[in-house]
């Protein structure tokens, strides 16, 4: 059965450091990895996907991930947080096929001060 | 183009009563999903549609949760009766047709269900 493995259910970082939220996965074929934000009093809005191809992976608001198959990660970084980068964070994980259901991780709240 | 959209936004129900949740997917989206989140832990899936057809209802907790999609469209949820571990958030979800490969799901913004 496949796993999703957030590690920190809470994660805070000044303002303008480095962001990094780690995310392991266990599959037992290969998977399509998905990284979702959700802001305060929003929905689920996808960051970045890797679905093939280049393991790095580029999203939206400055986030990038890089799949890592040797070592079953999908950490998500961004370089310098923003203020607006307060959010809650979740890693997922799909086979893909005819159902192609979402396994979440437990999510990780970022807080970023000042 | 206009996102999924769930109602209502918010339910407080008693313990015994009914509710029912709908769901509105992105217009032309063959798939959709229900999934919840209990709190404090992690968003599990429910049961997923193509069209009007249940494709997978692993997910769903037991048999108090009824889920629908007539002719294909807007979807609804039903708990009956309600029970206090019914309690979450629950999120609706769509796609396009999976042959597609896109295997991007649009979330809505969730339905927070409480049961006392």
């Amino acid at each position: 059965a496949q796993s999703v493995t957030q590690l920190g259910s809470h994660v805070s970082v000044s303002e303008g450091a480095l962001v990094l939220l780690r995310c392991n996965y266990s599959s037992s074929v290969p998977p399509y990895l998905f990284w979702y934000v959700q802001y305060p009093n929003q929905g689920l809005q996808l960051l970045l996907k890797y679905t093939t191809g280049a393991t790095l992976v580029k999203g939206i608001n400055g986030f990038e991930a890089e799949f890592k198959k040797s070592e079953t990660s999908f950490h998500l970084t961004k370089p310098s947080a923003h203020m607006s980068d307060a959010a809650e964070y979740f890693c997922a994980v799909s086979r893909g096929g005819a159902t192609n259901k979402l396994i979440f991780g437990t999510g990780t709240l970022l807080a970023v001060q000042p | 183009e206009a996102g999924v959209t769930q109602f209502p936004s918010h339910s407080v129900i008693e313990k015994g009563q009914t509710v029912t949740l709908r769901c509105d997917p992105i217009s032309g989206h063959d798939n959709l999903y229900w999934y919840r989140r209990v709190m404090g832990k992690e968003i599990k899936f429910l049961l997923h549609f193509v069209k009007e057809s249940k494709q997978d209802e692993s997910g769903m907790p037991n048999n108090r949760f009824l889920a629908e999609r007539t002719g294909g469209t807007y979807s609804t949820l039903k708990v009956q009766p309600a029970e206090l571990e019914d309690s979450g958030v629950y999120f609706c979800a769509s796609s396009q047709d999976l042959r597609v490969q896109s295997h991007e799901q649009y979330f809505g913004p969730g339905t927070r269900l409480t049961v006392t």
